[in-house]
């Protein structure tokens, strides 16, 4: 167990909906990351908050948002849908700024699936 | 454009060998470069890490290979067990802008047979 938890485990919705993913870090890290896995892309970064302030975009549509709140959760929004956001989210946290702030330890996943 | 190149992308080692995974990076910029492991069902899982100031580094079973000049990097799962059949992600990171995003090859998926 990585102390990052996700909701939902598993999201079934309609093309042109809206969604919203939540995580919560492990106690005491300050950064939040999303990342977006599916079959032909991999592991693709979308976007990292750092104490409630975005600090780095990726490949994250416009249709997508995130946020961090003052309590260091995190929720990505998903809006529009379509066939091909079905993927797995992960959220990950790690402390920045420590010696070993590098590690990235990522939470269990919500899987999405668009019908 | 992906910047971190993963091989192979499945595996099949018996059970007692050593399987080998390779990957090659073209930002001269990366700074840390992780592998991890993910089961099915699971998230991705931190196993091992190094710096490219370090040419090798092991822990237990496992050791990164690390060449700065070639721009490349191999895991070494040594006496592969059943238990080690996952999939496998490298990955690398920049620390530019104060940024720490990782940027993943596309997995290499290992089966250890007995």
């Amino acid at each position: 167990d990585s102390g990052v938890t996700q909701t939902p485990k598993h999201l079934i919705t309609a093309t042109g909906q809206r969604v919203t993913l939540r995580c919560s870090p492990r106690s005491g890290d300050l950064s939040v990351y999303w990342y977006q896995q599916s079959l032909d892309q991999g592991l693709q970064f979308l976007i990292q908050y750092y104490n409630g302030e975005e600090r780095a975009k990726g490949n994250i549509l416009e249709r997508f948002s995130a946020q961090q709140f003052p309590d260091l959760h995190s929720e990505l929004n998903l809006s529009s849908l379509e066939l091909g956001d079905s993927a797995l989210y992960f959220c990950a946290s790690s402390v920045v700024g420590s010696p070993s702030g590098n590690e990235q330890f990522f939470g269990p996943g919500t899987r999405l699936t668009v019908l | 454009q992906q910047q971190v190149k993963q091989s192979p992308q499945s595996l099949i080692v018996q059970k007692g060998g050593i399987s080998i995974i390779n990957c090659a990076y073209e930002n001269t910029a990366f700074d840390y470069f992780p592998w991890y492991q993910q089961f099915p069902g699971k998230g991705p899982a931190l196993l091992i890490a190094i710096r490219p100031d370090v040419s090798e580094k092991k822990e237990g079973r496992f050791t990164i290979s690390f060449n700065k000049s070639a721009k490349q990097f191999s895991l070494h799962i040594m006496d592969s067990q059943p238990g080690d059949s996952a999939t496998y992600f490298c990955a690398a990171k920049y620390s530019g802008a104060g940024s720490y995003q990782l940027t993943f090859g596309k997995g290499t998926k290992l089966s250890v047979i007995p």
